[in-house]
């Protein structure tokens, strides 16, 4: 069935290193990968996505990467900061036909000044 | 600015009632969503909507149905509320295409006791 692993359930950084989030995915049908950032009470938002054609993706300090024949993309955070604690949610759409989005068990970051 | 409004941000429920859960959504959306959030379990998908009256079975449908009868608004109905279905509960919204953006409500902590 549908599935997507997510790891680290929790990862602890100190500031300033880099942390990264690693996902799979089931479906290789599946065509687009977003990240999602939930922090402390507040509803998950957008922060990063790439597109199956696509191999890797790059905003400032985050970037992601896909590897389409092992079927997992990873979320890499560079020069961590503390405002970067927040839970992170990998995500992959399913079935071609509709915009279905399966998510990830999340990652609890946490960035130690 | 997308606006995706959950109707209660709390919810206390006795064992038994049936209760509904709102979702409006503002910016003429296709796809809605409900998830279902919990400690080490991710957002799980509970039910999919990609169109008035059209809705598809997620990953934990048992206990709950659905309504979508105007394009903006999504219902998720407990019929007989249980004290398992104590959760935050999450409604998104997004546009029909190859991977778009899903917003998401401020959630609903529902306590079934």
């Amino acid at each position: 069935g549908e599935n997507v692993e997510q790891h680290p359930s929790t990862l602890s950084v100190q500031e300033g290193d880099s942390a990264v989030i690693k996902c799979t995915y089931s479906d290789s049908a599946s065509n687009y990968f977003p990240w999602y950032k939930q922090e402390l009470g507040k509803r998950p938002q957008l922060i990063i996505d790439i597109r199956s054609n696509v191999g890797e993706k790059k905003d400032q300090r985050i970037a992601v990467t896909l590897n389409k024949t092992a079927k997992h993309f990873s979320l890499h955070i560079t020069e961590t900061q503390p405002e970067d604690s927040a839970v992170y949610f990998c995500a992959a759409s399913y079935d071609l036909n509709t915009d279905k989005l399966i998510f990830g068990t999340g990652t609890r970051l946490q960035v130690f000044p | 600015d997308v606006k995706v409004t959950q109707s209660s941000r709390y919810l206390v429920k006795r064992t038994g009632e049936k209760v509904f859960l709102e979702c409006v959504q503002d910016m003429d959306h296709e796809n809605m969503f409900w998830y279902r959030q919990d400690p080490g379990l991710g957002l799980r998908l509970i039910y999919f909507s990609y169109d008035v009256k059209m809705k598809e079975k997620g990953d934990i449908p048992e206990g709950y149905s659905v309504s979508r009868e105007k394009k903006e608004r999504f219902s998720l109905i407990l019929e007989s509320a249980s004290t398992n279905q104590t959760s935050m509960y999450l409604c998104a919204s997004s546009s029909t295409g190859e991977g778009t953006e899903a917003f998401f409500g401020q959630g609903t902590r529902l306590t079934v006791v």
